[in-house]
């Protein structure tokens, strides 16, 4: 039931654009987004929730398709603060916030 | 405000040994989870505390882990007779309340080596 993320990992130059994927083999009533930088704690970017609702930074953006059960986010005119490795995790059961994560993506930005 | 707070930072067992490691979360925050990273790998989940209960423990490797709350605050994760395979970071979160909606926040972690 782990969600998968792809890619699992991207080299982008400053200014490029990316998108990180994650799937669900079953049906999901949220996504969470995070990014852990090395050596230092996952921080939260995102919460995306079934129908629509969501909350998180607002430089930060993200889709949910509940039918696909995927979520996708989207960093664009990326900095180098944005290297790290992004996290997405989806509840274990029901509408708790206990959260099976993913392997993860490391994204590198390169001056 | 203080951020969820975990110790030791480092923690250097010999295997056989029994370990405990400390979080304190953000004061005020019911929900409590206890993660595992191992070098290069994910987040793997281990616990999650509602309160002094712990409505799912399924992550828990082996009877070998334990992990309590007292007070609906400071939480206990312990590692009986520690193996190698046991060295990891042990990352601590906590929330506002146990639903979906509310974001995690993660400590510092503890670093364990068993040698």
């Amino acid at each position: 039931q782990q969600p998968v993320q792809s890619p699992q990992a991207v080299i982008l130059r400053e200014g490029e654009d990316a998108v990180i994927n994650c799937s669900s083999s079953k049906a999901l009533y949220s996504v969470h987004w995070y990014r852990q930088k090395h050596g230092e704690a996952p921080v939260f970017l995102m919460i995306l929730l079934k129908g629509g609702e969501q909350k998180g930074h607002e430089k930060i953006s993200a889709s949910f398709n509940e039918k696909k059960q995927q979520s996708s986010l989207y960093l664009t005119a990326s900095q180098l603060s944005y290297s790290g490795t992004y996290f997405c995790g989806t509840e274990k059961g029901g509408s708790q916030g206990n959260l099976i994560f993913g392997k993860g993506t490391k994204l590198s930005v390169k001056p | 405000g203080a951020g969820v707070s975990q110790s030791p930072s480092n923690k250097v067992t010999e295997k056989g040994k029994d370990v405990e490691l400390r979080c304190d979360p953000i004061s005020g925050h019911t929900a409590l989870y206890w993660y595992r990273q191992s070098l290069g790998q994910g987040l793997e989940f281990l616990i999650y505390f509602q309160g002094n209960s712990a409505p799912d423990k399924s992550g828990l490797p082996s009877d070998r882990f334990s992990a309590e709350r007292t007070g609906g605050s400071v939480s206990t994760l312990t590692i009986q007779r520690t193996q190698q395979e046991d060295s990891a970071v042990y990352l601590c979160a906590s929330s506002a309340g146990s639903g979906a909606y509310n974001e995690q926040f993660f400590g510092p972690g503890t670093r364990l080596t068993v040698l």
